[in-house]
């Protein structure tokens, strides 16, 4: 079946430091992938999201490339700010669902200090 | 206003209590979808309906049921709760992206369910 590896948190960074969030997928066919981010409190948000080989999604300075020979979707930044503290999610969708669900990993904490 | 509100966001109940969990959405999508966040293990589907009279288990189904009583409303139960239902509880809905490149799910700010 379907699944998606995330690496475990937290990933404590220091405010302006280079962000990787590594994110790895099994899937048949060609999946849609997607990164969600989740705010203290709140529910999960769409970051940024690929639905072919090679494409780039991109929102808020976060990007991430859909690899398909590597079948992975890291999730990189920069230059992070305290406001991006949350957990992250890597997911993907299908066609043998019709891209209706969603399969998600297990989230990464992101700590960032000023 | 929220697009998706839950209700309620948090709930303490014992074992064995029926609990009924709701969410209602404006975003007028036909695709609603109940998750539960536990920690480590990421987000699980219960149950997801693709219309009112289409009602689907999802990986983590025991134990639970659900009720669409509109297009709009659609509601998790726990018949007998126990503490190993103790999870953050979320609702989403589905429709396609403004760009209509893909279906965009749309969350819910969640119910932290303690059974105690």
């Amino acid at each position: 079946g379907n699944s998606v590896t995330q690496m475990e948190g937290p990933v404590t960074l220091s405010e302006e430091a280079f962000l990787t969030i590594n994110c790895t997928y099994t899937a048949t066919g060609y999946p849609s992938l997607f990164w969600y981010v989740q705010y203290p409190g709140e529910g999960l948000q769409l970051l940024l999201k690929a639905t072919k080989a090679d494409d780039k999604g991109s929102n808020k300075g976060f990007e991430a490339t859909y690899r398909k020979e590597t079948t992975s979707f890291h999730l990189e930044k920069g230059s992070v700010q305290v406001s991006d503290s949350a957990v992250y999610f890597c997911a993907l969708s299908d066609r043998g669902t019709g891209f209706q669900k969603l399969v998600f990993g297990t989230g990464t904490r992101l700590l960032v200090s000023p | 206003d929220a697009d998706v509100t839950q209700t309620p966001r948090n709930r303490i109940t014992k074992t064995g209590k029926r609990i009924m969990l709701e969410c209602s959405q404006t975003k007028g999508h036909d695709r609603m979808y109940w998750y539960r966040q536990d920690p480590g293990l990421g987000l699980r589907l219960i149950y997801y309906s693709f219309d009112v009279k289409d009602i689907n288990k999802g990986e983590i189904s025991d134990g639970y049921s659900v009720s669409r009583q509109a297009q709009a409303k659609f509601s998790l139960s726990l018949e007998s709760a126990i503490p190993n239902q103790t999870a953050l509880y979320f609702c989403a809905t589905s429709g396609i992206s403004p760009s209509g490149a893909f279906y965009e799910q749309y969350f819910g700010p969640g119910t932290r369910l303690t059974v105690t």
